[in-house]
């Protein structure tokens, strides 16, 4: 399965933009690069995901390189309740079902 | 409400005691999945199944059991055999087509007295 690897922790000023960067060097054409974050002590919340085009929601905007063995997570006016752990995961298909391959994540503060 | 109930919040657990773990979900997904998170950690896949009474054992299902009667329950149960059971459980679901997102419910935490 491909890896990832995130920088364990990142600071940001509330109102500003978070880039969460995030490398996958390893992973193979069929495989989508997933974000999601977890407040303590609570299940992860899904935020975007992608398999090659950049992509936007209302929560955030995928930014995927050409070669796809990176990509950075944009939120774009960063509150203070966007304080979390980041994972950027790279979900393998197993038959019908997928596999979500978890690193440590990138712990994000945002700073008043 | 459609989502993912997990229950208890919280669960203890005595030496050599076997316990149950529940998970339900009204989204008609036909996937369903159970992860563990330690401290510090990412999440670890456990079991999975794609549809009722079929699992598959993921990375680390030793000490663990599940069963799929229905489509919308996923219980696990932690056995004795399972040595270092404290831990935070999640449990998943996606619509089990490629390409479909998994959703979250808000989790167990099973201490051991």
């Amino acid at each position: 399965d491909a890896k990832t690897t995130q920088p364990t922790s990142m600071d940001c000023a509330e109102g500003r933009a978070a880039n969460l960067p995030c490398n996958h060097s390893t992973i193979s054409g069929n495989e989508y690069v997933y974000w999601y974050r977890q407040i303590h002590s609570q299940g992860p919340q899904y935020i975007i995901h992608g398999l090659k085009n950049n992509e936007t929601n209302e929560m955030a905007s995928l930014i995927i390189t050409e070669d796809r063995k990176s990509s950075t997570l944009i939120l774009p006016h960063a509150t203070l309740r966007d304080t979390a752990v980041y994972y950027c995961i790279v979900r393998v298909a197993i038959g019908g079902a997928q596999k979500l391959v978890f690193g440590q994540g990138t712990r994000l503060t945002i700073n008043p | 409400d459609g989502g993912i109930t997990q229950s208890p919040k919280y669960l203890f657990r005595k030496e050599g005691q076997n316990v149950t773990l529940s998970c339900e979900q009204n989204l008609n997904h036909d996937a369903m999945y159970w992860y563990r998170q330690d401290p510090g950690q990412g999440l670890r896949l456990i079991y999975y199944s794609q549809i009722v009474n079929d699992f598959q054992k993921g990375d680390i299902a030793e000490g663990y059991s599940v069963s799929r009667e229905k489509k919308e329950s996923f219980p696990l149960t932690v056995t004795s055999a399972q040595k270092n059971p404290t831990a935070f459980y999640l449990c998943a679901s996606s619509l089990g087509t490629p390409g479909e997102t998994q959703y979250f419910g808000p989790g167990t935490r099973l201490l051991v007295l």
